[in-house]
């Protein structure tokens, strides 16, 4: 069975510096990864997702994440904060073959981006 | 574009009356998911259809639940009768294709019982 581990229940980051959301997965073969955000009392939204490929993902407002397969890693990171991504923020792993097209969410990261 | 529409937003009943939740999905989606979050156990999948047919209801947590989806651009989620812990926040998402697709989430139902 598949995990997903989020290490940290809240970071908290000045705006303008640059932010690191961790995330690590436990799947058998290859992963399929996924990062959503939640804005309060809304659905999740997707970011970006890792298929196969170059191992830097860029996604939506300025979002990247960085597969590490030896490390299991797929952390979520960008250049330069801004108050409005405030937010909590889901890691979510489906593997390859097996997987049933079943996502395993992280237990979500609350990002705070202080002025 | 339309995203999923779910409703109610918001609903609250008392113990033991019954709860129907609805969803519609992007058209064109063939896949349809219910989640169910809660700041105890976090987000759970409790069912997913793909083309209109329950796949994996083994989230479902207990025989109280129920999900049907009659056509490609409706599901309900039925809980009878319904209980205090049922509380939470209910969500629908749907995806084109299969497990490297994004889901997409309406903005949920959030489920009082009392």
């Amino acid at each position: 069975a598949q995990s997903v581990a989020q290490p940290e229940d809240q970071v908290n980051v000045a705006e303008g510096n640059p932010l690191t959301v961790k995330c690590t997965y436990s799947v058998s073969g290859n992963p399929y990864l996924f990062w959503y955000v939640q804005y309060p009392n809304r659905g999740l939204q997707f970011l970006l997702k890792y298929i196969t490929g170059d191992n830097l993902v860029k996604g939506s407002y300025g979002f990247e994440a960085e597969f590490n397969k030896s490390q299991t890693s797929f952390h979520l990171k960008k250049p330069s904060a801004l108050v409005s991504d405030s937010a909590l923020y889901f890691c979510a792993v489906s593997p390859v073959y097996g997987g049933g097209n079943k996502l395993t969410f992280g237990t979500g990261t609350q990002l705070k981006v202080e002025l | 574009d339309a995203g999923v529409i779910q409703s109610p937003r918001h609903e609250v009943t008392e113990m033991g009356q019954e709860v129907t939740l609805r969803c519609k999905p992007i058209s064109g989606h063939d896949y349809l998911f219910w989640y169910r979050q809660t700041m105890m156990r976090g987000l759970e999948l409790l069912i997913y259809f793909n083309n209109n047919v329950p796949i994996d209801d083994s989230g479902m947590p207990e025989d109280r639940f129920s999900a049907k989806m009659p056509n490609a651009s409706f599901s309900t989620l039925k809980i009878q009768p319904s209980e205090p812990r049922d509380s939470a926040v209910y969500f629908c998402a749907s995806s084109i294709g299969g497990g490297n697709q994004p889901q997409h989430f309406g903005d949920g139902t959030r489920l009082s019982i009392l």
